[in-house]
């Protein structure tokens, strides 16, 4: 399966705790964008990223919310001191760099964060 | 104002119906428009992509753009139980540096009755 993967698919924290969402692109894709969806909600933007380069965080809470795409390996949205609010769907999406698909951006099947 | 209006729904039809969707938006320069489908607890689905105003389509749907009314639509013909979804339009506006900005609808969910 060559789609935007994201692990883990469900997660339980209690509150205080740290919660670390992972997202692979694509094959070949080298922009990652993660949304959050809250229950009966759109999807509302948090934070674009290049390898190595945060493009975009307009979307992301100003505290306790971190997003990392290293050279190597997954992009990290990273929440510390998780309250229940933070209880939502985490989806990553990722986009080519050039060519025709360039303007389009594909899902993965979303990280379910709960906070008990 | 929201930059993307969408009816949440939700939209009840019986199988075989035509279903019409639509959002409509106030950002002049949205260029690329795109409708996702959703089903419950997966990630949306790309469906259709299209740049110009006008029709697309591809198999049972139908995309149509209108930019000098802002507003697009997603069309369904003969509605199968198997589309009951929430369905998303999104658009996307190229920014700085060949980068892009994507923003999506509320979604409107569907339901397809056998």
């Amino acid at each position: 399966n060559a789609g935007v993967m994201q692990n883990p698919r469900h997660l339980v924290r209690r509150r205080g705790q740290e919660a670390r969402l992972r997202c692979s692109p694509m094959k070949g894709h080298s922009h990652v964008y993660w949304y959050r969806q809250l229950p009966e909600e759109g999807l509302k933007f948090m934070v674009y990223l290049q390898k190595e380069n945060i493009i975009d965080e307009s979307g992301m809470p100003k505290e306790r919310f971190s997003a990392e795409f290293p050279k190597e390996g997954p992009s990290i949205l990273r929440i510390q001191q998780v309250v229940r609010g933070d209880s939502a769907a985490y989806f990553c999406a990722s986009s080519v760099d050039r060519g025709a698909t360039r303007n389009t951006i594909y899902f993965g099947e979303g990280s379910w964060l709960t906070v008990v | 104002q929201k930059e993307v209006e969408q009816d949440p729904g939700p939209l009840s039809v019986p199988e075989g119906a035509i279903v019409s969707l639509n959002c409509t938006y106030s950002n002049s320069a949205f260029q690329y428009f795109m409708w996702y489908r959703q089903y419950s607890r997966k990630g949306p689905e790309l469906l259709m992509y299209t740049y110009s105003s006008g029709n697309k389509e591809d198999g049972r749907f139908t995309a149509q753009v209108d930019k000098s009314s802002k507003y697009i639509s997603l069309f369904i013909r003969d509605s199968q139980p198997s589309d009951s979804a929430t369905y998303l339009c999104a658009m996307s506006v190229e920014g700085t540096s060949g980068t892009y900005k994507y923003i999506f609808g509320t979604g409107t969910r569907l339901k397809v009755l056998a």
